[in-house]
């Protein structure tokens, strides 16, 4: 079946820009994640949703960063006033329930902030 | 808190060689365990995990990997090693309770050369 997709696949933005980064999940996972990718800091969790439970925000970096999950499917991660170091790949992932179990990535979605 | 370490950022084999690529976590509670593979501009698929059971767990593409909670170790291992192996494996770790997000090592990048 599909697996998890993501758009854009790139995104540049000027800084100071906001950005909208989408996530389809597997259908029926009821868990969702967004994690970055960067150079310097390796793979971080951002944030989770789990069905219609209020989502575990504790690795957002700052209050530019903020993501929605809709009718308990797609996700969309939001950056507000992107800055240059928030240049790196966003990763989601999506599992049947929620932790203990195996994530499933989608392909990711590159920023660049010039 | 939980960390995961991977020793050595770069791996090199030459193909037809066996390939050992090292984890090892820091939890006192074992807790569940993945190896990751990331091709090039691609998302993470996931090779094997360990979760209950036996100790010595089989993935795809003929890697396999072995827990010893004596050691706090799930190192993964291939006795043959070919060309298309080349990539950025990721071991990960997962608290034994529902919503908990992946911690990640930093990544070891195997190359296989002819």
């Amino acid at each position: 079946g599909a697996g998890v997709s993501q758009s854009p696949s790139n995104k540049v933005t000027e800084k100071g820009k906001d950005v909208e980064l989408r996530c389809d999940p597997i259908s029926g996972h009821t868990a969702l994640y967004w994690y970055r990718q960067s150079l310097g800091q390796g793979l971080e969790f951002l944030i989770y949703f789990q069905g219609n439970s209020a989502p575990d925000k504790s690795g957002l970096p700052s209050d530019r960063f903020s993501a929605e999950r809709t009718g308990g499917s797609v996700s969309t991660l939001t950056i507000q006033r992107t800055q240059q170091e928030d240049s790196a790949v966003y990763l989601c992932a999506s599992s049947p329930v929620g932790g203990g179990y195996e994530q499933y990535f989608g392909p990711g979605t590159r920023l660049t902030v010039t | 808190a939980q960390s995961v370490t991977q020793l050595g950022s770069h791996v090199s084999v030459s193909e037809g060689a066996l390939v050992l690529l090292r984890c090892n976590y820091s939890s006192s509670v074992p807790p569940y365990l993945f190896w990751y593979v990331q091709y090039p501009n691609q998302g993470l698929q996931l090779l094997l995990k360990y979760t209950t059971g036996a100790t010595l767990v089989k993935g795809i593409n003929g890697f396999e990997a072995e827990f010893k909670k004596s050691e706090t170790s799930f190192h993964l291992t291939k006795p043959s090693a070919h060309m298309s192996d080349a990539a950025e494996y990721f071991c990960a770790v997962s608290e034994r309770q529902a919503g908990t997000a992946l911690i990640f090592g930093k990544g070891t990048t195997l190359s296989v050369s002819s």
